[in-house]
């Protein structure tokens, strides 16, 4: 399957500073991507819906100044977590779109990256 | 907004037991997807859906696409111990939109 790659896998940062998470697809050209967290023994949160080359999309409650996300290629998407705080601590995971030729449209992921704010 | 309820929540079996996890959901979905999630890892899809009663395997995994388009299960036969993990449906109302998760089901087995 096609194959995305997250970086990095684990951070570990003060309060107040700011993390930036890369998300790549590496054998596909992604226009859209998509960023979620994810809490312990929950199910995953849509945080935001990235496209290529404009603003992305946030969910209701998602703070995007607080969330900034750049989908500045097809095969890239950046999330910022500005001025991080510990409730910002997560597991957050991003999926990038092949749409496969419209039928088989389809998410892969990534690993994820585990963010601890001390 | 949608609603998909996936069932059963956890799962204790036997390894060499079958396994049957299901999702329905409130409204039309024209594609169905099954991810395993390991510990610290993020979701790996496992079999993908996109036409009602189809029905797709994959290795001992087996999904079916249901005929009202509002339901989706997984079988796992034969089951062994690294098929632990959480098991996740997600379904699409439309090409390119969002996906809608289920909430899981923690498979456990014991050898």
């Amino acid at each position: 399957g096609a194959v995305v790659s997250q970086h990095p896998s684990r951070v570990i940062c003060k309060s107040g500073t700011s993390v930036k998470i890369e998300c790549r697809s590496l054998d596909f050209q992604a226009t859209t991507m998509f960023w979620y967290r994810q809490f312990p023994k929950q199910s995953l949160m849509l945080m935001a819906t990235s496209n290529e080359g404009s603003k992305a999309t946030y969910e209701q409650g998602v703070e995007k100044d607080k969330f900034l996300i750049n989908h500045a290629s097809l095969t890239l998407s950046t999330l910022t977590v500005t001025s991080a705080h510990p409730e910002d601590s997560s597991f957050y995971i991003c999926s990038a779109r092949d749409p496969g030729g419209g039928r088989t449209d389809t998410q892969y992921f990534g690993p994820g990256t585990r963010l601890t704010v001390l | 907004g949608q609603q998909l309820n996936q069932s059963p929540q956890s799962m204790f079996i036997q390894e060499g037991e079958d396994v049957s996890m299901n999702c329905t959901s409130s409204s039309i979905f024209n594609t169905w997807l099954w991810y395993k999630q390991d510990p610290g890892e993020g979701p790996v899809l496992l079999i993908a859906l996109y036409k009602a009663g189809e029905l797709t395997s994959n290795g001992r995994l087996t999904a079916q696409f249901g005929i009202t388009r509002k339901d989706s299960f997984l079988n796992i036969s034969a089951s062994i111990p690294s098929d632990v993990g959480i098991y996740f449906c997600a379904g699409r109302e439309t090409s390119g939109s969002r996906l809608t998760f289920g909430e899981g089901t923690q498979l456990t087995v014991n050898p």
